[in-house]
């Protein structure tokens, strides 16, 4: 079985600071882990995905994530905040690479205050 | 379509009834999903199809959920005797194959009074 862990439901962070979503996971095989960020009355939008092909993955936006193993996560950054990063974001973990069987953590909505 | 289209975006329903909800994925893509998201349970998988393949259906909560999808392209989502706990926002998604970006639809939110 798989699961997935968000840390924090609300994080708040000033313009331009360092955003930082933590994200922990459990899985009995090498999984692929995804972000995905969901804007109000949207839909949800593939932010990155880890595929075992590079530890760091570097997504849209200006986002990236850290694979660590040894740690069982899988962080999300953004060096500078932006007032349009404001959303809700959710990791998943799955057996295959697209969207089959995602299982998703409870989210973190993301605040951005001038 | 540019991308996947989903209908109703709302439905309000009285509890009892059943109700069908409709998804439109991007051309060309053979596999489709079904999410759940709601207060209580968060994002959860439905049911999954590729191509003409058996459906995955693992996901589905009872036996009052089905879907279908026809022709390989649309599917119906289908809730029978409704109840208030399915009330939630429906989210489809399309990709190429099961092993690439999946893109989600906008939802259809149901309310069930």
């Amino acid at each position: 079985a798989q699961s997935v862990t968000q840390l924090g439901s609300h994080v708040s962070v000033s313009e331009g600071a360092l955003v930082l979503l933590r994200c922990n996971y459990s899985s009995s095989v090498p999984p692929y882990l995804f972000w995905y960020v969901q804007y109000p009355n949207q839909g949800l939008q593939l932010l990155l995905k880890y595929t075992s092909a590079a530890t760091l993955v570097k997504g849209i936006n200006g986002f990236e994530a850290e694979f660590k193993k040894s740690e069982t996560s899988f962080h999300l950054t953004k060096p500078s905040a932006h007032m349009s990063d404001a959303a809700e974001y959710f990791c998943a973990v799955s057996l295959t690479g697209g969207g089959n069987k995602l299982t998703f953590g409870t989210g973190t909505q993301l605040k951005v205050e001038l | 379509g540019a991308g996947v289209s989903q209908s109703p975006s709302n439905k309000v329903t009285e509890k009892g009834k059943d109700v069908e909800l409709r998804c439109d994925p991007i051309s060309g893509h053979t596999a489709l999903y079904w999410y759940r998201q709601s207060l209580g349970q968060g994002l959860e998988f439905l049911i999954y199809f590729q191509g003409n393949s058996a459906p995955d259906k693992s996901g589905l909560p009872s036996d009052r959920f089905s879907a279908e999808r026809t022709g390989g392209s649309v599917s119906t989502l289908t809730i029978q005797r409704t109840q208030q706990e399915d009330s939630a926002v429906y989210l489809c998604a399309s990709s190429q194959d099961m092993n690439t970006e999946a893109f989600f639809g906008q939802g259809t939110r149901l309310t069930v009074v």
